[in-house]
């Protein structure tokens, strides 16, 4: 079985400072891994996925993640915040078994001014 | 390319009704993958279909069904209502393996 977790409900930051919106992940096979972004009223946004290779994976908005295999961790960083980035962020991961996906609960950030 | 669609965005219900959401995927996608998403329980994995089969399938009851046509369209139908069934019902389509899902703006259900 696999499960994801996102122990934060929310994460406050300040604009201008560095965002880390934490995800852990048990799966018995190969993880792929991605990140979502979800702002009000909006479906999900994909932003970044590992799948193999480099454990630091470059995304879109200057948002970045880092593989962790050791920790089973998966965390969505960004420099410097910006207030657009408050939204809904979703990790997900995906096994061998194609096209099942399992989100976490969601992390809600809030960047303020 | 066009984006993933859903219609209708809105839909009001009363419980015992049957509903049916229809969703298109991006050109080219064979798969495509129905979400139900409230406060309470988050994004939970409802079904997916790829070429006109079920592959994979979540935990929902029965009253939860689906299916894809040939042009890779598909709809949901949930019947017997429940007022527990409103929600933010998201289709995501997905083309090569491994490949990230897109994901469409959703049909917002309301039971009363």
């Amino acid at each position: 079985a696999q499960s994801v977790a996102q122990p934060e409900d929310q994460v406050n930051v300040a604009e201008g400072n560095p965002l880390t919106v934490k995800c852990t992940y048990s799966v018995s096979g190969n993880p792929y891994l991605f990140w979502y972004v979800q702002y009000p009223n909006r479906g999900l946004q994909f932003l970044l996925k590992y799948i193999t290779g480099d454990n630091l994976v470059k995304g879109s908005y200057g948002f970045e993640a880092e593989f962790n295999k050791s920790q089973t961790s998966f965390h969505l960083k960004k420099p410097s915040a910006l207030v657009s980035d408050s939204a809904l962020y979703f990790c997900a991961v995906m096994t061998d078994s194609w096209g099942k996906f399992q989100f976490g609960a969601g992390t809600q950030v809030v960047v303020t001014p | 390319k066009a984006g993933v669609t859903q219609t209708p965005r809105y839909l009001i219900k009363t419980r015992g009704q049957q509903v049916t959401l229809s969703c298109s995927p991006i050109s080219g996608h064979r798969s495509v993958s129905w979400y139900q998403q409230t406060p309470g329980q988050g994004l939970q994995f409802l079904f997916e279909y790829f070429s006109e089969t079920q592959r994979n399938k979540g935990n929902f009851p029965g009253r939860f069904s689906g299916r894809q046509f040939s042009n890779s369209r598909s709809e949901m139908n949930v019947s017997t209502l429940e007022l527990g069934d409103s929600a933010l019902y998201l289709c995501a389509s997905s083309g090569d393996q491994n490949n990230e899902q897109f994901f469409g703006p959703g049909t917002r259900l309301t039971v009363l």
